[in-house]
């Protein structure tokens, strides 16, 4: 089975602070992805990777950086938190066909 | 802009009943499609993948695709209530490595 696994389900900051929001694959999949999910919005893509070091915006990269330094591990920061990041944040690997697997999630909440 | 659409629902079926859940897409190059069930407060969790023409069934599921018409169908036979949760739709193409997600349809299944 495939597992993703996140480093938080339940996370809160503060306004400025940076944060760090860390995804770990066991399937040695080469493409991952980090989207938050917000109430009417549905799945929004914030960035993907299809290797390490390399990386790709989504539809809603501002506000947010990623690093991927092993292949197992993509990494969301928050360079600044801010209110409007409240959120969801899913982390999903895929397999050649397709089929992407999430984590559990991480709620995250910037006070 | 690729698209995939969904009856936002609510749909509430009774027990026993067979819930149809229904998803347009836009792209004609879409070729792989998937149903994911996410219950509140949950990530997406994969229950269906279908690549080809036709039904593709398990267990109680069935999916349906019909790319001339580019729809694809989950039917739940045997609803039960816990299968109430939002299904969501999303689709691929083959050069790319994400996936277009629908908005989700919450289903409901009445005790």
């Amino acid at each position: 089975d495939v597992k993703v696994t996140q480093s938080s389900r339940y996370l809160v900051k503060r306004t400025g602070e940076k944060v760090f929001l860390e995804c770990v694959q066991d399937m040695d999949h080469e493409n991952m992805f980090w989207y938050r999910q917000d109430p009417g919005l549905g799945l929004r893509l914030i960035y993907f990777s299809y290797d390490v070091k390399m990386k790709e915006k989504g539809d809603i990269p501002e506000g947010y950086s990623v690093s991927r330094e092993k292949k197992e591990r993509f990494s969301l920061i928050l360079e600044s938190a801010s209110t409007n990041q409240t959120s969801m944040y899913l982390c999903a690997s895929t397999t050649p066909y397709n089929e992407q697997f999430f984590g559990p999630g991480t709620r995250l909440t910037v006070l | 802009q690729k698209e995939v659409e969904q009856n936002s629902g609510p749909l509430s079926v009774p027990e026993g009943a067979i819930a149809s859940l229904n998803c347009t897409y836009s792209d004609r190059v879409s070729q792989s499609f998937f149903w994911y069930r996410q219950y509140s407060g949950k990530s997406p969790e994969l229950i269906m993948s279908i690549y080809s023409n036709g039904d593709k069934e398990d267990g109680r599921f069935t999916a349906q695709l019909n790319k001339a018409s580019q729809y694809v169908s989950l039917l739940i036979r045997d609803s039960q209530p816990s299968d109430s949760a939002t299904y969501l739709c999303a689709a691929s193409s083959g050069s790319a490595r994400q996936l277009t997600f629908g908005s989700g349809t919450q289903l409901t299944v009445l005790p």
